[in-house]
């Protein structure tokens, strides 16, 4: 079946440390999209990629850094300049970034600061 | 700024009633769409609308989309318990999708 994996599920992290956060897709979609999910505040866009060795920043990017060496794969790496980085990410795929296409979305990793 | 604002933030219903939650966006929307995140679970891709005034249903859910394609909004008729969970919008500007914040729907059996 073709979808998004994300992994790991969970994940905890102590102060100072970088962490990275893998997302995979078999669906051959070109754009691929990190959100972060917190209580009360929806979805908000952190990076996107359109096209391999192509990505943008999101609303909320500071902090974060990606890459997009495969189409299939699009790792998002938490860095510790990222001052409140426990929430719910997640990851998203689209056919492409300007068509009428829908998300597909990761099942997500849950990070949390300890 | 908040591109896209939802209300209400949570709903509770007797199971049976009907519910509904509104998008409202400050500026025009190309198309829009619709997505379902049961608890514990991730956002699950339900409609788009892309005409003014458009209305497409499934089931028991109608999803609507304003005549100046800057409000939308879903519709559940006689809800049943597998409804719970949170209902996003989120509205393509042309340049980024705005997902709202999101209703939390509660159906008290």
């Amino acid at each position: 079946d073709g979808g998004i994996t994300q992994s790991p599920k969970y994940l905890f992290r102590k102060e100072g440390q970088n962490v990275t956060l893998s997302c995979e897709q078999n669906l051959n979609h070109d754009a691929m999209y990190w959100y972060r999910q917190d209580p009360g505040q929806g979805l908000r866009l952190i990076y996107y990629s359109q096209i391999v060795n192509d990505f943008q920043k999101g609303d909320i990017a500071e902090g974060y850094s990606v890459s997009r060496e495969k189409k299939e794969s699009f790792p998002l790496t938490v860095t510790s300049a990222q001052k409140n980085p426990t929430a719910f990410y997640l990851c998203a795929s689209r056919r492409d970034s300007v068509g009428n296409y829908g998300y597909t979305f990761g099942s997500g990793t849950r990070l949390t600061v300890v | 700024g908040q591109q896209v604002m939802q209300i209400p933030q949570y709903q509770h219903v007797q199971e049976g009633e009907d519910f509904t939650t509104y998008c409202n966006s400050s500026t025009t929307l190309s198309n829009i769409q619709w997505y379902k995140q049961r608890p514990g679970g991730h956002p699950v891709f339900l409609i788009q609308l892309v005409k003014s005034g458009e209305v497409k249903k499934q089931k028991r859910l109608t999803f609507q989309f304003g005549e100046a394609k800057k409000n939308s909004s879903l519709h559940i008729t006689a809800t049943q318990t597998t409804d719970v969970g949170t209902y996003f919008c989120a509205g393509d500007t042309g340049n980024q999708f705005y997902f709202g914040t999101g209703t939390s729907l509660t159906v008290i059996p």
